[in-house]
């Protein structure tokens, strides 16, 4: 069955340091991958996400992932990280269903 | 657009009793999605429809749960009776399409439910 592991449940960083939040999925043929942000009490908003062409991937705020079929990876970057970033990053795959890694809470300290 | 609007916000209900969730999804979109989140199990999918009918409720944990969707713009989940285990966050989201190319899942805000 597809999986989606997210490595670290807690990433926090400084303003204005790299933000790279980590993905990899468990599945023989790549899915098309995805990057949610959920706000405190809010929905889950989508961020970026990667079907075929380009590997890397540009999305909203200033992020982008790099699709990595060797590696089975989809990392999320950030070159600088803003307060406004803080938040719960959840990564995702689909095959036919999509299916939510655990998801990395993103501190960052001023 | 407005969005996908769920209903209530918040809702507390003591054990037992009966708790319906609605959502109204983004007009035009074919497919309605159920999640609910827990810290300890994360996003769970609970059911899914295909132009109202049902597809897939395989994540639905037991017969207490029950989903409808009697039209293109409005589904429910309903839980009866309800437990202090079944406190979680729900959302619901909808797609146009379920492949990636256009089947992008947008979310509601979510139903935060707290059964005492």
């Amino acid at each position: 069955a597809q999986s989606v592991t997210q490595l670290g449940s807690h990433v926090s960083v400084s303003e204005g340091a790299l933000v790279l939040l980590r993905c990899n999925y468990s599945s023989s043929v790549p899915p098309y991958l995805f990057w949610y942000v959920q706000y405190p009490n809010q929905g889950l908003q989508l961020l970026l996400k990667y079907t075929t062409g380009a590997t890397l991937v540009k999305g909203i705020n200033g992020f982008e992932a790099e699709f990595k079929k060797s590696e089975t990876s989809f990392h999320l970057t950030k070159p600088s990280a803003h307060m406004s970033d803080a938040a719960e990053y959840f990564c995702a795959a689909q095959g036919g269903k999509l299916i939510f890694g655990q998801g990395t809470e993103l501190s960052v300290k001023p | 657009d407005a969005g996908v609007i769920q209903s209530p916000r918040h809702e507390v209900t003591e054990m037992g009793q009966e708790v319906t969730l609605r959502c109204k999804p983004i007009s035009g979109h074919d497919y309605l999605f159920w999640y609910r989140q827990t810290m300890m199990r994360g996003l769970e999918l609970l059911i899914y429809f295909n132009n109202n009918v049902p597809i897939d409720d395989s994540g639905m944990p037991e017969d207490r749960f029950s989903a409808k969707m009697p039209n293109a713009s409005f589904s429910t989940l309903k839980i009866q009776p309800s437990e202090p285990r079944d406190s979680a966050v729900y959302f619901c989201a909808s797609s146009y399409g379920m492949g990636a190319s256009k089947g992008t899942q947008y979310f509601g805000p979510g139903t935060r439910l707290l059964v005492l």
